[in-house]
């Protein structure tokens, strides 16, 4: 099946610096990549939909200035969590799109201290 | 909005036994639904899907029936493995998968020998 990564699996930095999380499909192209988060005993919510060569999509409620997303091509998409504070410590959790099915990475593990 | 209410975990079934993990949706129109399956240290798998009323998903022994008129897919095996320990998660989807999905909560098993 279609594989995707994610880099890094884990990340601790302190409050004020920005993080930036790769999203890879390692053997299809995916025109459309998905960006969820997911905290402790919840589900995944969908924080914006990429599409490569064009502005994400956010979901409402969610910064786009605060969580930048680039596509630049057809196998990455990245999150870059700008001027990170504790309450954006989280799972954050890719999906590339393909053949209507979604393929998802394993996941980052953000802790902002 | 749309929603995805699945059985909070955890649950835990001796191996063989049989296995119902409810998961009920609200949703305008006719979503398709799926079951992603999530194993220790990797990313969600699709384990089965369904697009359309009365339809039967099935993969590994497991299905999901989608009833319209319940407004359920739950996910169903008639005799689990230690192997089947994993956490699930019920979602749909708009467009069949090409868009941003709506996750339950996630049901995690744990099969003892």
């Amino acid at each position: 099946g279609a594989v995707v990564s994610q880099h890094p699996s884990w990340v601790i930095c302190k409050s004020g610096t920005s993080v930036k999380i790769e999203c890879r499909s390692l053997d299809f192209q995916a025109t459309t990549m998905f960006w969820y988060r997911q905290f402790p005993k919840q589900s995944l919510m969908l924080m914006a939909t990429s599409n490569e060569g064009s502005k994400a999509t956010y979901e409402q409620g969610v910064e786009k200035d605060k969580f930048l997303i680039n596509h630049a091509s057809l196998t990455l998409s990245t999150l870059t969590v700008t001027s990170a504070h504790p309450e954006d410590s989280s799972f954050y959790i890719c999906s590339a799109a393909g053949n209507y099915e979604q393929y998802f990475g394993p996941g980052t593990r953000l802790t902002v201290t | 909005g749309d929603s995805v209410t699945q059985m909070e975990g955890p649950v835990t079934l001796s191996e063989e036994a049989f296995l119902t993990i409810n998961c009920t949706y609200t949703a305008t129109g006719y979503p398709s639904l799926f079951w992603y399956v999530q194993y220790p240290g990797e990313g969600l798998q699709l384990l089965l899907k369904a697009t359309k009323a009365d339809d039967k998903g099935s993969n590994k022994g497991f299905e999901a029936t989608y009833r319209k008129e319940t407004t359920s897919f739950h996910l169903e095996k008639g005799s689990v493995q230690v192997s089947d320990s994993a956490v699930y998660f019920c979602a749909l989807s708009r467009r069949g998968g090409a868009d941003g999905l709506t996750f339950g909560k996630g049901t995690h098993l744990i099969i003892q020998p």
